[in-house]
């Protein structure tokens, strides 16, 4: 069975604060990763997808992948009121399709 | 900017009545996705269709379910006969690729089984 995992959370960070949400695999076959954003009640919002080992930056997110490690992170650096929401971590294998983790609660304060 | 448009937002039926939601991809992508998430629960895989047919599915997509592409636009779920449990949101998503590239959400329908 593959699985995703992430921590439920919540975790709460003061806003102007760095939030780091974390995620590992089971299928070493995995190839593709994908972090959303979900609020309460709404459809998932893609926030970032990245493939290969290392990081990948865009605006206040950098995403990191470790394969060997089956680990990927996302950094949100200078967190706002409005990054509240409940981040999900999605692996892709080639002949399947997204699996999502159950999510972690991310709560900034103000 | 393109998106993901479902019908209807929030459906309500009677168990062991017929639904089919409604979902329009976006109009360049090749591959459509249905997905649910029961409340309180995680987002979960239920079929992946590409060139008018299943290329995947899961466990949770049985007899009951069936997906179709009736016309060059639209794509849908059916449940053929509902039950307490099928109540969830569900999600139409699309992607340019076989999952290599990144699948776009819909709003999703509520489905409410009373």
């Amino acid at each position: 069975q593959k699985e995703v995992e992430q921590n439920s959370g919540p975790l709460s960070v003061p806003e102007g604060a760095i939030a780091s949400l974390n995620c590992t695999y089971s299928d070493r076959g995995s190839q593709s990763f994908f972090w959303y954003r979900q609020y309460s009640g709404k459809s998932p919002e893609l926030i970032m997808s990245i493939y290969s080992n290392g990081d990948k930056e865009d605006g206040r997110f950098t995403a990191q992948l470790n394969k060997a490690s089956q680990y990927v992170s996302l950094l949100i650096r200078d967190s706002q009121p409005s990054d509240s929401a409940t981040y999900l971590c999605a692996a892709y294998q080639a002949g399947t399709a997204l699996i999502f983790g159950k999510g972690t609660t991310l709560s900034v304060s103000s | 900017e393109p998106e993901v448009t479902q019908t209807p937002s929030h459906q309500v039926t009677q168990m062991g009545q017929e639904v089919i939601l409604r979902c329009v991809p976006i109009s360049n992508h090749l591959y459509f996705y249905w997905y649910r998430q029961i409340l309180g629960q995680k987002v979960e895989f239920l079929v992946s269709f590409y060139n008018n047919e299943i290329s995947e599915k899961s466990e949770i997509f049985d007899d009951q379910f069936s997906v179709e592409r009736p016309d060059g636009s639209n794509f849908t779920l059916k449940i053929r006969s509902t039950k307490l449990e099928d109540s969830a949101m569900y999600f139409c998503a699309s992607s340019g690729g076989q999952g290599d590239t990144e699948a776009f959400f819909g709003q999703g329908t509520r489905l409410t089984v009373v």
